[in-house]
């Protein structure tokens, strides 16, 4: 049973491309969110997914924006990238939106240069 | 902002105890205290939760305060896989849909032999 796999591992680009990120969740989950993890920091929430619907969103710009398909799968969208935006991105899944463990990818390393 | 408070750095000897205290004096009365660690270049991984009673499972236990304004996770035997950065977070769960997971910076947990 695989885990929770994201594409690609590592990505360079510069100031002012568009990125998008790839996520597959675990098998029998619905529900995705993404997370943003600047170095020496903890991750910082996005947001959510559920229902190919975008349920929950943390603080962060419209320039991030995402979408959720049918097979439950997920993109991270981020337009006129800057410097800043280098970070380690993560998605999460887990079945429900309620209270249940969240599994983790091992992330993409987005740098910006 | 993370509602946890956890020293940024400890050290454990193999095969002792590790004891990680965390912080969480303005937890309200539904929300549970959860922690995840995350190794090095890989996502953050579930650990254990808990609401006001002690908790254990195969990986590490979790002592709470009677107040609930602090608590301890437990590694009873560490070992040097255990080194990673452990992230302390409380969470509102209700059956509207969870919270997103908040992390602070964390306490980096060296295992030394």
């Amino acid at each position: 049973d695989a885990g929770v796999t994201q594409s690609p591992t590592h990505l360079i680009k510069t100031r002012g491309q568009q990125v998008t990120l790839r996520c597959s969740p675990k098998s029998g989950h619905d529900t995705v969110s993404w997370y943003q993890q600047a170095l020496g920091q903890g991750p910082q929430f996005i947001f959510q997914y559920y229902e190919e619907e975008e349920r929950q969103r943390g603080n962060f710009p419209d320039r991030f924006s995402g979408h959720q398909f049918p097979n439950y799968s997920s993109e991270l969208n981020v337009n006129a990238l800057l410097l800043g935006d280098s970070a380690l991105y993560l998605c999460a899944s887990r079945y429900g939106r309620m209270n249940n463990e969240q599994f983790f990818g091992p992330g993409t390393r987005l740098t910006v240069l | 902002d993370a509602k946890t408070t956890q020293p940024p750095s400890m050290d454990c000897a193999e095969g002792r105890a590790a004891n990680l205290p965390c912080n969480h004096s303005t937890i309200s009365g539904n929300e549970y205290v959860y922690w995840y660690r995350q190794i090095h270049s890989q996502g953050p991984q579930y650990i254990i939760h808990g609401l006001k009673n002690n908790e254990t499972n195969e990986m590490a236990s979790l002592i709470i305060t009677e107040d609930r304004k602090s608590s301890t996770l437990i590694l009873p035997h560490a070992t040097l896989r255990d080194t990673a950065v452990y992230y302390c977070i409380v969470r509102l769960l209700s059956n509207a849909g969870n919270t997103p997971l908040v992390f602070g910076k964390g306490t980096r947990l060296s295992v030394i032999a």
